[in-house]
Order: C-alpha cells, then structure tokens, then sequence
C-alpha cells in the first residue's frame, strides 16, 4: 500500500520569504501522480499543484513549486514571496495513475503552515 | 469556489441516528469520491463511484454506504451513527481521465 509522510507538523514563515514544505511517499508504482492541497481556516480543500511521476520537470504555479526526486520519493512544496494567506494546512498527496485500479488520494497527515507580518 | 456543492454544510444529531450527506460534482465529471477528515484519523477514502457505479471502496464502515444517481450527484448515508463518527465529510470530483480532484467545501457532522 502507498504511504504518504509529511514529518513536520508545523512550521512558520515571515511574510515575503521563501517556505519549503516536505513529503516523502512510499510506492512500488512507476507512475503515479502527486499532489499538494492547501487547507485555510475555511476548511475548504484547494488544489495548489499537481506533478506527474513520468515528467522530470518540475510543476510550478506561480509562487508555488515542487521539487520532485522521483528515485529519493520527495516531494517538496516550495511558496516563494510568502503571503499572510497563505497560512493553511497543507496536505500532500498521492494517486496511483494505473487506470484499472482506484483513483483514491492518498493524504499526508499534513502541516501547519503559519505566516508572520 | 470548485464547482462541487455538498449539502448541508453542518448537521448535529445524536447517537444511533441516521443521515443523509449530499454532493453534486461540478459539471462534466463523472466520478465521485468521498473522504472523511477526523482528528485522530486525518483524510481518508471512503468510496468512489464513477458515472452511477462504485468503483472503489476505502475504510468505509459498513453502517456507511453510498450512491450515485442518473444526475451523477451523490448520496453518503450514515447510520447507527456513534460519537466517533464526528468528522468533516468531503466530496471530491474528476473529470474521466485526468488526475486532478475538487473538494466540495465538506458537511460538518457532529454526533452528540
């Protein structure tokens, strides 16, 4: 079974600078997709980035990217320019891609991410 | 906003009741998944149905059980609830083949 591990509970930024998140994940799948889930006070689940296994190149949105190292099985969530709304919980992800099976996402325990003014 | 909708946003009952959770996917995605979110738990999958089938199941209890309609709109029913089933119950969707899952914006139950 896959697993997913994000090893800190919390941690804290100020506001402007530059955040790493990490997730390590355990699977004897080849290809798979992976995640990052953002979760505000409102409880609301927000998709932040996707990264599929077989692309080497890293996924960015805007202030958020990823640093994926397929063979170490990290994937960290690097928030650059750090906002006060951005504090959330944040939950990393994994979905197995093989079409024949189940599709469920499989979360992290997640991380309190606090931003300083 | 994600598109999914799930009814209604908080429900309080008490033990050995049952309740009917709701969920509309956003418009084109043909599967549904539900996942509970608990303290002690985190996020877990419960069910998946895809265009009115079930597709895969998770932790699910079986006092829990689910459908999808014609309207491809969802229904988890719960029953002889107990005080741990308090959690935050979500729904998700997805287009057919891609990766990527809403959130609706979850129905609080609590059991007192």
């Amino acid at each position: 079974a896959q697993t997913v591990t994000q090893s800190q509970p919390e941690m804290s930024v100020q506001e402007a600078e530059t955040v790493t998140l990490s997730c390590t994940y355990d699977t004897s799948e080849s290809d798979y997709y992976l995640f990052w889930y953002k979760q505000p006070p409102s409880r609301q689940m927000i998709l932040v980035i996707r990264q599929e296994a077989y692309k080497q190149q890293n996924a960015t949105e805007n202030r958020f990217s990823v640093n994926f190292q397929k063979a170490a099985k990290s994937f960290s969530l690097k928030i650059s320019d750090s906002q006060l709304g951005d504090a959330a919980m944040y939950f990393c992800a994994y979905r197995s891609a093989w079409q024949g099976g189940s599709e469920k996402l499989v979360f992290g325990k997640g991380m309190k991410l606090t931003v300083n003014p | 906003d994600s598109g999914v909708t799930q009814t209604p946003k908080h429900l309080i009952t008490a033990t050995g009741q049952r309740v009917t959770l709701r969920c509309s996917p956003r418009s084109g995605d043909l599967s549904v998944y539900w996942y509970q979110q608990s303290l002690d738990q985190g996020l877990q999958f419960l069910i998946q149905y895809y265009n009115g089938e079930e597709r895969a199941k998770g932790n699910i209890l079986e006092r829990f059980s689910a459908q999808q309609f014609p309207d491809l709109h969802s229904e988890l029913n719960l029953s002889s609830l107990e005080l741990g089933d308090s959690a935050l119950y979500f729904c998700a969707s997805s287009g057919r083949l891609a990766g990527e899952q809403y959130f609706g914006p979850g129905t609080r139950l609590t059991v007192t």
